[in-house]
């Protein structure tokens, strides 16, 4: 089966230190991966997309993320953070749903993560 | 990217009683689809929307219990029927766009 998961419930980072948010998946041929972020009482926002090429993906408000084939992983960074990143981060991967013969975002459990000043 | 206007952004409902919600997407598209996010749970798709014909429900999801419109390729709806206190949730619609998908702000439903 295709997933994708987040081995993190919470991530606590001081601020300006550098953060990592672990995604790991599983799917059948080459992944579509996708990172978005929920600030609370808000929808989801785009933060970046790996789909083929530099396996570093850059992305907004200065996040990036390491595509990791051997491993399979594709982890979210950044290097300084700052208060304003705490939010709810999810790890996607486009599937095929067979169903509606369309593809979609299956998402990981999401991960808090709580920048502290 | 499309962007997409959603409400109702939140609301208390009896339960027995029915809430549709709306997205209005700024240009056209040719799917939709609905997620439902439970409280602290991850987002889980509810079903697909495609225009000028039925949705398309994942597994455990109903058309009886979560009817969907779409009669055009910038607009759906979501109801949501019947409802008890386990329909408690937040709803997202979400449309491919070139970056990916973007997404509804959600609703916020509590059934008491």
């Amino acid at each position: 089966a295709q997933s994708v998961a987040q081995p993190e419930d919470q991530v606590n980072v001081a601020e300006g230190n550098p953060l990592t948010v672990k995604c790991t998946y599983s799917v059948s041929g080459n992944p579509y991966l996708f990172w978005y972020v929920q600030y609370p009482n808000r929808g989801l926002q785009f933060l970046l997309k790996y789909i083929t090429g530099d396996n570093l993906v850059k992305g907004s408000y200065g996040f990036e993320a390491e595509f990791n084939k051997s491993q399979t992983s594709f982890h979210l960074k950044k290097p300084s953070a700052l208060v304003s990143d705490s939010a709810l981060y999810f790890c996607a991967v486009r599937v095929l749903y067979s169903g509606a013969g369309s593809y979609q975002l299956t998402f990981g459990k999401g991960t808090k993560l709580s920048v502290i000043p | 990217s499309a962007v997409i206007s959603q409400k109702p952004s939140r609301d208390i409902c009896q339960r027995g009683t029915s809430l549709t919600i709306q997205c209005q997407v700024d240009s056209q598209v040719t799917m939709m689809f609905w997620y439902r996010q439970q409280p602290g749970q991850s987002l889980t798709l509810i079903a697909t929307a495609n225009q000028g014909s039925e949705a398309t429900y994942e597994s455990g999801f109903v058309i009886d219990k979560f009817p969907i419109s779409r009669p055009n390729l910038t607009f759906s709806t979501l109801t949501v029927s019947n409802m008890s206190p386990e329909d408690s949730s937040i709803y997202l619609c979400s449309a491919p766009t070139p970056d990916g998908y973007t997404f509804g702000s959600g609703t916020r439903l509590t059934v008491v």
